[in-house]
Order: structure tokens, then C-alpha cells, then sequence
């Protein structure tokens, strides 16, 4: 168990609709990142926070957005889904802002059917 | 942005081989390099990492070198076991958060 709650585990829904994925960190963590992994490929770097404020930005769509709550609980907002949104969505954790070690959750999979 | 590639993508081995994989990358700034494992449908887990001033770190059977002038770094697992199977991914950073990940590298290993 790597204390970061990913919630729900699997999400099944219809192109053009809204999920919002949640994450909570390992206690004591601040910084929260989310990645992308679709079918047999590799992490795609989505964005990350460090104790509420955006840090750092990878290939995140504009239909993406996310956020960083005062208890540090994250939550991704994917809108407007198309199939190719298809994945398996990771949040993971570190203690500081930069270079540490990520301890990632279970993920959340998500069916764009 | 960084660029970071991994090889081999598949790799077979013999039990009680050694498993050798390799990441390039682009971004000279990039200082923190961490090696994941992820077991089919499971999360990835840091496995070991080396930061740049460091030449060569290990733990047990697993062993990782960088050389910050060809901007490669290697992961090593020596003594294999079938538990290794996995696929291993490397990463890069130069700090601010963002990570950039290898496409991966599926270690079978054959008892």
C-alpha cells in the first residue's frame, strides 16, 4: 500500500460527458502530480501541485483541469470525454516540490464507450 | 521539452541472467533520474533512483549508472528472478515537477 487513495477505481461513461477522478496524498505530502497511461503505453506527465498551487504543466488537453484542495486532496475534471480519453489515470505523491521520489496510487480506469 | 528513450522495448532472459536497460535523454538540466517497476495492472513503483552528482548507486541485485556526458543512464538487475518480470520505465527531471517518462521496457524472465 503506498498511502495514495485513488477514487473510483474504474469509471464507465459516454463520449461528451464530464468525470471528475479524485486522489488523496500519502500524510504528510505535499506535492501531487497526475499522469496518463493509455493501453500498453508509457506515463504521460498531465500536471502537478505543490500545496495548492500549480507547478508544472506536461501535455495537458484544455478539456483537462485540475485542482488542489487545503486538505491537499487533488481531483482531475476531464470534460467533453472522446474515446481516445480511454486510460488508466494515475495521481502520486511526494514530500517536496521538485526532484522526490513519487509514490503513486492504484489509478482510476476510465472506459469511453 | 526533455526527450527520453528507453531500450530495449522487450527483453527475455534466463533466470539467474542479468537484465540491462538503457534511457537516453536530451535536456543536459535534467538532474534526477528514477527507475520504476510496474507489475501487469498494478501501479508503478520506484524501484531506485540516482541524482546527477552521483555516478553509480545500488541496492541488492539492482543497480543504476548515469553518465551526465553521453546523457545516458542504465538500470541493472543481476541474478534474475522470475519475480522480475515487469515492465520497467525510467524517468528524468530537472526538478519543478515535471517527470518525463521512457515508453517502457517488458523484462520477461524465463524459469
Amino acid at each position: 500500500d503506498s498511502g495514495v487513495t485513488q477514487t473510483p477505481k474504474h469509471l464507465i461513461t459516454a463520449t461528451g460527458q464530464r468525470v471528475t477522478l479524485r486522489c488523496s496524498p500519502r500524510s504528510g505530502d505535499l506535492s501531487v502530480y497526475w499522469y496518463q497511461q493509455s493501453l500498453d503505453q508509457g506515463l504521460q506527465f498531465l500536471i502537478q501541485y505543490y500545496n495548492g498551487e500549480e507547478r508544472a504543466k506536461g501535455n495537458i488537453l484544455e478539456r483537462f483541469s485540475a485542482q488542489q484542495f487545503p486538505d491537499l486532496h487533488s481531483e482531475l475534471n476531464l470534460s467533453s470525454l472522446e474515446l481516445g480519453d480511454s486510460a488508466l489515470y494515475f495521481c502520486a505523491s511526494s514530500g517536496g516540490e521538485g526532484n522526490q521520489p513519487q509514490h503513486f496510487g492504484d489509478g482510476t480506469r476510465l472506459s469511453i464507450l | 521539452g526533455e526527450n527520453v528513450e528507453q531500450h530495449p522495448s522487450t527483453l527475455s532472459v534466463q533466470e539467474g541472467d542479468s537484465a540491462v536497460i538503457k534511457c537516453t535523454y536530451s535536456d543536459s538540466a535534467s538532474n534526477y533520474f528514477p527507475w520504476y517497476k510496474q507489475e501487469l495492472g498494478k501501479r508503478p513503483q520506484l524501484i531506485i533512483d540516482i541524482r546527477s552528482n552521483v555516478g553509480e548507486k545500488k541496492d541488492q541485485r539492482i543497480a543504476v549508472t548515469l553518465n551526465k556526458t553521453a546523457k545516458h543512464f542504465s538500470l541493472h538487475i543481476t541474478e534474475t528472478q522470475p519475480e522480475d518480470s515487469a515492465v520497467y520505465f525510467c524517468a528524468a527531471s530537472r526538478g519543478f515537477g515535471k517527470f518525463y517518462f521512457g515508453s517502457g521496457t517488458k523484462l520477461n524472465v524465463k524459469p
